[in-house]
């Protein structure tokens, strides 16, 4: 069972288009990372939410938590080639147990902006 | 400084072959991880450490084998992969561990291909 659904898995757009990738769950997080992974490199920490209803922004790039703390997206304005890369949501489940802190992932969303 | 190092960048190998992998932080962390990353899909966590001791083994084969000799540095001893195990290998740092803000830092990774 996939604890965080990430979709979509697959987007190709033109330069200039706006995009929103999502990030879903039925469990609550106590935080949640979004990370952009270039290939053959790894994955690079853009932000950090942990507040239900937080917004951040980072340039083009705006993140959202979800008041109840099971959803999070990413949106970006004018995609650029540059953002081209494999897109990661990563949380910390609420719950106790052992798997209280470790980071589960989604499955990914392979981003490509043509010029 | 938020940069995790690791070496080799890639790494070729035998099945017959004993190698290691070497990663090292000077942030200050004391929760290190190593991960397994196939083409486009999310890291898979194999080992956690915390405090320079071993918290999770996510039941990874005794072929692979974690060391950490001192807060700063990680280690992957390798010995009789398969080809199976061809891959990208993650480390990652954060502040600690078991955490609900668990923001880890990757390093660039080593492409490892088993012959």
């Amino acid at each position: 069972t996939q604890l965080l659904e990430q979709s979509p898995q697959f987007l190709s757009i033109q330069e200039g288009e706006n995009l929103t990738v999502y990030c879903n769950s039925s469990s609550v997080f106590s935080s949640l990372q979004w990370y952009r992974q270039e290939p053959g490199e790894g994955p690079v920490l853009l932000v950090t939410v942990v507040t239900g209803g937080e917004v951040k922004k980072l340039k083009r790039l705006t993140f959202q938590f979800g008041d109840a703390r099971k959803d999070s997206s990413l949106h970006i304005t004018a995609a650029q080639p540059g953002d081209t890369g494999l897109y990661l949501c990563a949380g910390v489940p609420d719950a106790g147990g052992t798997s209280y802190g470790k980071l589960t992932f989604g499955q990914g969303t392979i981003l490509t902006v043509h010029p | 400084d938020t940069e995790v190092t690791q070496t080799p960048k890639h790494l070729v190998m035998g099945m017959t072959n004993k190698k290691s992998l070497k990663c090292e932080q000077h942030m200050g962390h004391r929760a290190m991880y190593w991960y397994k990353q196939k083409a486009k899909k999310p890291p898979e966590l194999m080992f956690v450490y915390s405090y320079e001791k071993l918290s999770i083994n996510e039941s990874v084969p005794s072929r692979f084998s974690p060391e950490c000799p001192n807060s700063s540095l990680l280690n992957l001893h390798l010995h009789a992969l398969q080809p199976e195990d061809s891959a990208l290998y993650l480390c990652a740092s954060s502040q600690g561990y078991p955490s609900s803000y668990n923001e880890q830092f990757f390093g660039p990774g080593t492409r490892l291909t088993v012959l």
